[in-house]
């Protein structure tokens, strides 16, 4: 079955620092999308960087970058230079391309990222 | 601001009621997914319509059901509702074939008391 694994219930970085939150992720479908999320604490589900299976290069998206290791199944995000607005929970989610559903997505259970001035 | 727009961001109602919540996707994706956010269970995807028409199903209770209307609005009816049901709603939406992002709403916050 098909599983988002994010071990980190909470992480903390000081202001400016970069962050690496950690992403394993489980299928046996060859072809699979990979997406972080960043959920603040109003709610909204805020959409920062994708990563296909099948890209030969790591996503990157401003501060954002995806650290993927298709070998280990791991797709890491890396924040650069931390804000304390990037204080929120991030999740990791994959596509499961099953059942039809072309984006349907299984998410992980989240890590809380608090950026300490 | 996603494009996706849900109404209403907060409801509070009573056990053993029926609610509607709203979901207007961005202009142009023909394809809507309902997700549940709860504390114990996190993000779970429920049900997706594309054009209409069911496409996929998720851990949706048969308590619970969607539809998506002509102008592409989607509506999550939840009847009978229990404390359990409390949660974070989430509509997304997006194009198909896709091999980016869905774009999703800024939820409804449903509890039931």
């Amino acid at each position: 079955a098909q599983k988002i694994t994010q071990t980190q219930p909470g992480m903390f970085v000081q202001e400016k620092e970069a962050v690496t939150l950690d992403c394993t992720y489980d299928t046996s479908d060859p072809s699979y999308g990979l997406f972080w999320y960043k959920q603040p604490s109003s709610g909204e589900m805020i959409f920062l960087i994708y990563q296909g299976s099948y890209d030969q290069q790591n996503a990157t998206e401003g501060r954002y970058s995806l650290n993927f290791q298709k070998a280990r199944k791991s797709a890491n995000l890396v924040i650069s230079a931390s804000q304390l607005g990037d204080s929120a929970m991030y999740f990791c989610a994959m596509r499961d391309y099953r059942s039809g559903g072309y984006n349907k997505l299984i998410f992980g259970a989240g890590t809380r990222l608090a950026v300490h001035p | 601001d996603s494009g996706v727009t849900q109404t209403p961001k907060h409801l509070i109602t009573a056990t053993g009621q029926r609610v509607t919540l709203r979901c207007s996707p961005r202009s142009g994706d023909l394809s809507v997914y309902w997700y549940q956010q709860s504390l114990d269970q996190g993000l779970q995807f429920l049900i997706q319509y594309y054009n209409g028409e069911e496409r996929a199903k998720g851990n949706i209770l048969e308590r619970f059901s969607a539809q998506q209307f002509p102008d592409l609005h989607s509506e999550l009816n939840l009847s009978s509702l229990e404390l359990g049901d409390s949660a974070l709603y989430f509509c997304a939406s997006s194009v198909e074939p896709s091999n980016t992002e869905a774009f999703f709403g800024q939820g409804t916050r449903l509890t039931v008391v």
